[in-house]
Order: C-alpha cells, then structure tokens, then sequence
C-alpha cells in the first residue's frame, strides 16, 4: 500500500462546477497534510494545509480532514480554467515527522 | 530574483557521465530537499538536510550524492548517470519553527535532465 494514494485522473469538470480531489493516507499518526497545485511544467506550490478534523476553507478552496477514516481532500468551488493543473496530496506521517510524503497527484482539467 | 534557484534548468548527458545538480536559496532556510519527479509516481525524496552538518537519505538515494556547502547551496550528484535517472528534478526549502504543525516547502524551477 503506498503511503499516499490519489486518483491520477484526469478529472474532467465543467467550469463554474465543484471540484472534488480525494486523498487517502496509510499512517494513521499523521499529524499535517497539504494540498501543492502544479500547472504542467512548473514546480508546486502550496494552496492549502490542514491538521484538525474537519474543514478548512480558504477563498474557492476547501480542504477536508478525517482523521478517522484516513482521507483529506480537496473541493475547489466555481472552478475555472486557471484550476486546470495536477493537485498534489502531501502527508506528514507520525512516523516520519521530518519530511513529507506525496502522492502522485491527481490531473485536473477544467472544460469551458 | 526566484527565491530557489536551479542550475542547470535542462541537462542532456551520456550514461557514464558524472553530472551535478546545483541549488542555492536566498529565503534563509536551514532545510534543504532533493527530490524527483515520473511521470505517475509523484515527487520522491533523494536526499535531505536541516542544516550545513546534516544530511539524510531519502527514499530513493542509491546512486545518488549530495553535498551542503553552506546554508544557502545543496548539490546533488549522480556519480555515474543511468537512463532510468532521467527525471525532474526539484530542490526544496523550508524553514522550522518548534511546535509548529506545518512548514512549507518551496519549490525551485526544477531540472529537466535526461541520459542517453
């Protein structure tokens, strides 16, 4: 099982749609988790972070967190072409806490 | 000026050769990071260092070197390229603050190098 799983799409959305990017993480110690967005050829960056249960939500983003069940992900409200990019999930897990682990990213792609 | 810088940004080499990768920041971080990057695989981490007498292997360090000669520079090494080392490659950075949940990592343009 890797460390952390994504669905590497495309994921195809309607502009002006939700889009919803899921994440699930196998160390159930882990304490942060991060979402880096990458447009095709450029390096990430980071979009948002959360480490409490729940949701965290910053202008169209939002990050969900449940600790239970080992999954974090993220929604971007009233998508727009600009999202069009890869979304990568990064965990920091317990038993690692000097570095984080990504996941191989999902492709979003956001149609007129 | 970028706040990470790579050199070179592309590198095209023969299998054999030595080739070193060179990042340097100007954010004042003392945490420095080599990772690559395949297509479908995500972002791995080589090699990691938290301040200029520190230095970690990362998940997939073998044929792999790197040397910190001060807190700003990082180098990575490839002693002896191969072909499935043709990759992406990233230097990150981040800053540490005691207690605190997260830090981010900032990316630099990354290197796109291929061997023959």
């Amino acid at each position: 099982q890797k460390e952390v799983e994504q669905n590497s799409g495309p994921l195809s959305v309607p502009e002006g749609a939700i889009a919803s990017l899921n994440c699930t993480y196998s160390d159930r110690g882990s304490q942060s988790f991060f979402w880096y967005r990458q447009y095709s050829g450029k390096s990430p960056e980071l979009i948002m972070f959360i480490y409490s249960n729940g949701d965290k939500e910053d202008g169209r983003f939002t990050a969900q967190l449940n600790k239970a069940s080992q999954y974090v992900s993220l929604l971007i409200r009233d998508s727009q072409p600009s999202d069009s990019a890869t979304y990568l999930c990064a965990v920091r897990p317990y038993s690692s806490a000097s570095k984080i682990i990504f996941g191989s990213g999902t492709r979003l792609s956001i149609r007129p | 000026d970028a706040d990470v810088t790579q050199t070179p940004r592309n590198r095209i080499t023969k299998t054999g050769k030595r080739i070193m990768l060179e990042c340097s920041q100007t954010k004042g971080h003392d945490r420095m990071y080599w990772y690559r990057q395949d297509p479908g695989l995500g972002l791995r981490l080589i090699y990691y260092s938290f301040d200029v007498k520190d230095i970690n292997k990362g998940e997939i360090s073998d044929g792999y070197s790197v040397s910190r000669q001060a807190q700003a520079k990082f180098s990575l090494s490839l002693e002896s390229a191969i072909p499935n080392q043709t990759a992406l490659y990233f230097c990150a950075t981040s800053d540490f603050t005691p207690g605190q949940g997260y830090n981010e990592q900032f990316f630099g343009p990354g290197t796109r190098l291929t061997v023959l």
